[in-house]
């Protein structure tokens, strides 16, 4: 099966830096990715990583280290809009990659 | 990126009856389509997968009979709750497998179920 845990909640301010970290503990893995989720929408992708190693994409980062089951996304020049909960996600090596999802952090960005 | 759509966005129904709820991938085909459920506050619970041609693979706990899932084409996936309850009452998303490189799920834009 598949454990991962993300803080349930985190403030920052406009314009800072986030780091918000992922742990995972899973039977299988084939990959981690990130979404945003606003409120009453669905999941927006925002990264992907399956090497070891820092992925760039504009103001997100996202980190994966595979031997300590850990994951990380970074987000820079934080803005209002950003305030959103962001999704781990971890793809088993299944035929059909599923995805097992951790419960969200919720990020709240003060002005 | 690749665009999935769900239909109805809303729907609020009586107690003991059925809703069917649609998920279509507007501008691939996906063979491999996924159903979630999402309580308020809470992460996204894989439900099943659903299978172009083929029968929807359940997740431990999921009711077949209540959650019907049909995948008749390579761009629509459908769910049906049967007989719905007032606790079968949470947000429904829908996802689409995009095969390639990264190999990612794009989701719809959910159904807000309400069963009075």
């Amino acid at each position: 099966g598949q454990n991962i845990d993300q803080p349930t909640e985190m403030t920052a301010t406009e314009g800072a830096i986030v780091q918000i970290n992922c742990t995972y503990q899973t039977s299988g893995f084939n990959g981690l990715f990130w979404y945003q989720q606003h409120a009453g929408e669905a999941p927006t992708f925002l990264s992907y990583n399956v090497l070891d190693g820092l992925e760039e994409k504009g103001r997100f980062s996202s980190f994966l280290s595979r031997s300590k089951g850990y994951s990380y996304l970074l987000l820079k020049e934080l803005q209002m809009k950003d305030s959103a909960s962001y999704l781990c996600a971890v793809r088993d090596e299944g035929s059909a990659r599923q995805l097992t999802f951790g419960s969200g952090t919720q990020l709240t960005v003060l002005p | 990126g690749a665009v999935v759509s769900q239909h109805p966005s809303r729907v609020i129904c009586k107690s003991g009856t059925s809703v069917k709820i649609e998920c279509r991938s507007l501008d691939f085909q996906a063979t491999t389509m996924f159903w979630y459920r999402q309580f308020p506050k809470q992460s996204l619970m894989l439900m099943a997968t659903s299978n172009e041609g083929s029968k929807a693979t359940y997740e431990q706990g999921v009711e077949k009979d209540k959650f019907l899932i049909n995948h008749a084409s390579l761009t629509l996936s459908t769910l049906t709750v049967t007989s719905a309850h007032p606790e079968d009452s949470s947000f429904y998303i829908c996802s689409a497998r995009v095969q390639g490189p990264t190999d990612t799920q794009y989701f719809g834009p959910g159904t807000r179920l309400t069963v009075l």
